[in-house]
């Protein structure tokens, strides 16, 4: 089976940096990628690590470390249209082929 | 297409009745899966299909659900006789590659909204 776990809720103000940590537990773990939710629309990707490191795209960056199964998303300079929801995701090497499991989700609240 | 299309995009049906919910992938995208998504909760995985195959199905919650996917390409989700629990957002999600590749991107649908009353 596999768990993850990130904080059901972050709030932070416009042009703050916000870090939503995303811990899992799964076999056959081969990479951690996040997805952006606005309310009512699908998800998106955003970012993917299968390394330990930092991974940089614009405002945001995402963090993996392999050894302790954990990894992040950082936002930096926020903005309103960034309050959203965000879900890590592991990829499962299963029979040689990914599969893709999403957490619960974080909910970023961003005020003015 | 241009992006993974879902259809219908909202449904409503009484319950005991059985539903069907298609998803059009991206041409060329051999990989599709099927989540659930509950309100403000997160994303249930339900099956992937990839290529020739045999399904994953480690996700469908009870005998009720099913899915196909015909020809490698349109996939159906069924549910039989529908109970109220049933009601959530169905999505569905391609990507070009079952394999790891850079990017590991998936790319959703605007989801099948289903309402069981």
């Amino acid at each position: 089976g596999q768990s993850l776990e990130q904080p059901s809720e972050v709030t932070a103000v416009e042009g703050a940096i916000v870090q939503i940590n995303c811990t899992y537990q799964t076999s056959g773990f081969y990479g951690l990628s996040w997805y952006q939710q606005h309310d009512g629309g699908a998800p998106t990707f955003l970012s993917y690590n299968a390394l330990d490191g930092l991974e940089e795209t614009g405002r945001f960056s995402s963090f993996l470390s392999r050894s302790d199964s954990y990894g992040y998303l950082l936002l930096q300079e926020l903005q309103m249209k960034d309050s959203a929801s965000y879900f890590c995701a592991v990829s499962q090497l299963n029979t040689g082929f990914q599969k893709l499991v999403f957490g619960t989700g974080t909910r970023l609240l961003v005020s003015p | 297409g241009a992006g993974v299309s879902q259809s219908p995009s909202n449904k409503v049906t009484e319950k005991g009745k059985d539903v069907e919910l298609r998803c059009d992938p991206i041409s060329g995208h051999t990989a599709l899966y099927w989540y659930r998504q509950s309100l403000g909760q997160g994303l249930e995985f339900l099956i992937y299909f990839q290529g020739n195959s045999a399904p994953d199905k480690s996700g469908l919650p009870s005998d009720r659900f099913s899915a196909e996917r015909t020809g490698g390409s349109v996939s159906t989700l069924t549910i039989q006789r529908t109970q109220q629990e049933d009601s959530a957002v169905y999505l569905c999600a391609s990507s070009h590659l079952g394999r790891q590749d850079a990017g590991n991107t998936i790319y959703f649908g605007e989801g099948s909204w289903l309402t069981v009353v």
